[in-house]
């Protein structure tokens, strides 16, 4: 089953409010991927973390990995409506030949 | 253009009917997976492929079966045995040499009628 969990399942905000969405996986994650789902489209790749701890930012995006490698989260500050998507974050399991996904953040944005 | 090419975007099917869902990429990826995404339970994975006529059973293949005879190609057909077929597929494809991000198709809306 789904060894990969993700919280919250809907978030919705106010435009200019902030935004957190977490992952947690049963195991240990050689790296976690995390993708962008616009409404009626597909995944898109953001960003891969590899290292214990690590931190990268793209704009006003903020992702970690736990020191454990096995949790995750992204972090929005200043949401804008282009923000508005589901976010799914994914780990390879089973020595990286089974790539499973999170169940998604749905994110709306009243404007 | 390089890229995954899944058709057709939207199909429908009766009930009993087996159905076989394309996907075809030209990015010379070494793995092909297959997901089904139905509202409120992000993706789950149905099959994957790392090399050609090898492929691995994901979460839920009961009622799905694959063929890997090119690297291009990782054809899904849904089968009279799924109960409950319509979703939103999506497939996807990754180097494994020099990276493990994912490419994703537009995805295939399948409908049973």
């Amino acid at each position: 089953g789904q060894q990969v969990m993700q919280i919250p399942q809907y978030q919705h905000v106010q435009e200019g409010e902030d935004f957190t969405t977490y992952c947690n996986s049963s195991t240990t994650l050689s790296n976690i991927q995390w993708y962008k789902q616009r409404p009626g489209g597909h995944p898109v790749f953001l960003i891969q973390l590899v290292k214990s701890g690590e931190v990268k930012k793209q704009k006003r995006l903020t992702f970690q990995f736990g020191e454990a490698k096995k949790n995750s989260s992204l972090h929005i500050t200043a949401t804008q409506t282009t923000d508005v998507g589901t976010y799914f974050c994914a780990g390879p399991i089973q020595g990286a030949q089974k790539l499973v996904f999170g169940q998604g953040t749905r994110l709306t944005i009243n404007p | 253009d390089g890229g995954i090419t899944q058709s057709p975007k939207y199909l429908f099917r009766k009930e009993g009917q087996n159905v076989t869902l394309s996907c075809e990429q030209n990015l010379n990826h070494d793995a092909m997976y297959w997901y089904r995404q139905d509202p409120g339970q992000g993706l789950r994975l149905i099959y994957y492929s790392q090399i050609v006529n090898d492929f691995q059973k994901g979460d839920i293949a009961e009622g799905y079966s694959v063929s890997r005879e090119k690297k291009e190609s990782f054809p899904l057909t849904v089968t009279s045995a799924q109960k409950n077929p319509t979703a939103f597929y999506l497939c996807a494809s990754i180097p494994l040499s020099g990276g493990t991000e994912a490419f994703f198709g537009q995805g295939t809306r399948l409908t049973v009628v």
